[in-house]
């Protein structure tokens, strides 16, 4: 399976600051995908990127709040704007592979948000 | 939105017991997979299954797709203390391209 890294690994936000999260995959895929695990909680599907085309969102999801990007089939950035204590989460990006149709995930950006 | 109920929410096992937890679900996947999630980690893929009816087993881990496409089960023989952490089902309706529907998790504690 293709290796995921994810930048950062953690951060710690002040409110109403915005932060970048990096997804790099070391082999091309067919899909990225970006999901919230809140503090204790199940993953949930925040968007799927799509490569030179504006991202799909997932309903109580918007662009403008989560504008993601995706300029190639190895990279994609998700940011968190004008944050809030509640966007303290996890955030995950997963991948499917151009041979398969199975996800796998990246480690993770740990945000805490003050 | 469509919803998995995943169960139990956490076990308290001896080591060296079996272990069986189940995802249902009021509507149709078709592919169920079973991830696991260790703190400070991403989920790590443990058993991708395809086709209704299918079992599919991991060294100790066993799951399988109900035959009505709406629950799967997974079952961990001879629990070891590497076992612990929390463990997912997850289903997807169409083929790659669409992204993830989670259960709540079921976490695995074993008692020494």
């Amino acid at each position: 399976s293709a290796v995921i890294s994810q930048k950062p690994s953690r951060d710690i936000c002040q409110r109403g600051t915005s932060l970048t999260i990096q997804c790099q995959v070391d082999s091309q895929v067919t899909m990225m995908f970006w999901y919230r695990q809140q503090p204790g909680q199940s993953l949930t599907l925040i968007a799927t990127a799509n490569q030179g085309s504006e991202a799909t969102y997932e309903s109580g999801f918007v662009i403008d709040k989560f504008p993601i990007s995706r300029p190639n089939l190895t990279f994609s950035t998700l940011t968190v704007s004008n944050m809030s204590p509640e966007d303290s989460s996890i955030y995950l990006c997963s991948v499917t592979g151009q041979s398969t149709d199975t996800q796998y995930f990246g480690p993770g950006t740990r945000l805490t948000v003050l | 939105g469509q919803q998995l109920n995943q169960s139990p929410q956490s076990m308290f096992i001896q080591e060296g017991e079996d272990v069986s937890m189940n995802c249902t679900s009021s509507s149709i996947f078709n592919t169920w997979l079973w991830y696991k999630q260790d703190p400070g980690e991403g989920p790590v893929l443990l058993i991708a299954l395809y086709k209704a009816g299918e079992l599919t087993s991991n060294g100790r881990l066993t799951a399988q797709f109900g035959i009505t496409r709406k629950d799967s089960f997974l079952n961990i023989s001879a629990s070891i203390p590497s076992d612990v952490g929390i463990y997912f089902c997850a289903g997807q309706v169409g083929g790659g391209a669409d992204g993830l529907t989670f259960g709540k998790g079921t976490h695995l504690i074993i008692q020494p």
